[in-house]
């Protein structure tokens, strides 16, 4: 089993809707987690850490699930510029594979 | 401005040639690290280094060489290229995956690695 994994998609919605990934990780002594965007052929860049309490960013919400072992992202009414590949990562820097989304007019 | 810079971006060398590609963080962060993507792999972690000094194998080590000798510094080495080491190359540094003041990796703009 892989230490961090990721349903690739891709996920295709139209503008407005609502999205959400998950993420499962396999080290249950894991402490803290994050969620990256790449944008093409970019770096990876941080979208937001994950607290135990869950935590919101304008329209984008993350939450941990300690007991089942995964994190989450949702988005809501997406826009084109959400547009990338969402990636997630735990404390030992392991990354997910990520998550490929494209926003539709 | 606090960044990771990698240098070169771009690459193409020749089959056994040796090459360095280096990687500067000006945030004193302890961790660094190097990920090479791939496409439908993801980034795949090669070496990392908890501190100067201190570093370890990460999933893909083979045919790389780190050194730490400075905090700042991570250069990766390809002793021996080879065109299964074209990629895309990423550094990345944190001040720690335990550390209270945790905020996640920075990374370096990348370097695109074509072996021929």
């Amino acid at each position: 089993r892989k230490e961090v994994e990721q349903d690739p998609g891709p996920f295709n919605v139209p503008e407005g809707a609502t999205v959400a990934f998950n993420c499962t990780y396999s080290n249950s002594a894991s402490q803290s987690f994050f969620w990256y965007r790449q944008d093409c052929r970019k770096e990876p860049k941080l979208l937001m850490s994950v607290y135990s309490s869950g935590n919101e960013d304008g329209r984008f919400t993350a939450q941990l699930n300690r007991a089942s072992q995964y994190i989450s992202l949702l988005i809501r009414d997406s826009k084109l510029s959400d547009s990338a590949t969402y990636l997630c990562v735990v404390d030992d820097m392991r990354f997910g594979a990520g998550t490929r989304l494209t926003v539709k007019p | 401005e606090a960044q990771v810079t990698q240098n070169p971006r771009y690459l193409i060398t020749v089959t056994g040639k040796k090459l360095t590609v280096t990687c500067s963080q000006n945030m004193n962060h302890e961790y660094m690290s190097w990920y090479r993507q791939d496409p439908g792999l993801g980034l795949r972690q090669i070496y990392y280094s908890m501190n100067v000094e201190v570093t370890d194998k990460g999933d893909v080590p083979e045919g790389y060489k780190v050194s730490r000798k400075e905090k700042r510094n991570f250069p990766l080495i390809l002793e021996s290229p080879s065109p299964n080491q074209t990629s895309l190359y990423f550094c990345a540094s944190s001040p720690g995956p335990r550390s209270s003041d945790n905020y996640g990796y920075t990374f370096g703009s990348g370097t695109r690695l074509t072996v021929v």
